[in-house]
């Protein structure tokens, strides 16, 4: 079964608005690390930001937040004001203490932002 | 400036042939990753090393090998039993185990088998 599921495998979105890129993930551990990571077409893999499974309130970095709905298995990022820069593939992983800590990845999903 | 540097960007090998990834780290992190990555698809662990003279096997370890012999270096040679090896390969680090620290990526080598 999959463990994290991203279900938009590409979006297209105006300049300056904002954006939701959807993550739900699948765990019995009760601790673990929710990421998003961004990869732009060079290739390397950027970390944009971090929810824990304890953590009270949603995670935020600058221009992105992170909708953290535990009961409902849910980690999506927010972009607001998108730019054109943001064009890229877009990761969430998870990290479980059942896992030995090793991150676990889904399929992505290809931002392309228009002017 | 503090990273991760893989070497060579592109590596073209015929089959039959090993061949060897390059990657170093002058960020002082215990642990080291080598992920595969094919098109459309997210990151495969092949191997990770949490300390210098130990690595263990990640989900898809089959034909490829690695070593730890300095904190700085995890290189991971592609043997000729990988039957598919085309593909992009990333090698991170992290400060270790627990749930919080994200891992840091070097840019990538491309491989192609001719």
């Amino acid at each position: 079964a999959q463990k994290i599921t991203q279900t938009q495998p590409g979006m297209f979105v105006q300049e300056k608005e904002a954006v939701t890129l959807d993550c739900t993930y699948d765990t019995s551990d009760p601790s673990y690390g929710l990421f998003w990571y961004k990869q732009p077409s060079s290739g390397e893999m950027i970390f944009l930001i971090y929810q824990g499974s304890y953590d009270q309130q949603n995670a935020t970095e600058g221009r992105y937040s992170l909708n953290f709905q535990k009961a409902r298995k849910s980690a999506n990022l927010v972009i607001s004001a998108s730019q054109l820069g943001d064009s890229a593939m877009y990761f969430c992983a998870m990290r479980e203490a059942y896992s030995n800590y090793q991150l676990i990845w889904g399929a992505g999903t290809k931002l392309i932002i228009k002017p | 400036d503090g990273g991760i540097t893989q070497s060579p960007k592109y590596l073209f090998r015929k089959e039959g042939q090993n061949v060897t990834l390059s990657c170093e780290q002058n960020l002082n992190h215990d642990a080291m990753y080598w992920y595969r990555q094919d098109p459309g698809q997210g990151l495969r662990l092949i191997y990770y090393s949490q300390i210098v003279n130990d690595f263990q096997k990640g989900d898809i370890a089959e034909g490829y090998s690695v070593s730890r012999e300095k904190k700085e270096s995890f290189p991971l040679t592609v043997t000729s039993a990988q039957k598919n090896p085309t593909a992009f390969y990333l090698c991170a680090s992290s400060t270790g185990g627990g749930l919080a620290g994200e891992q840091f990526f070097g840019p990538g080598t491309r491989l192609t088998v001719l």
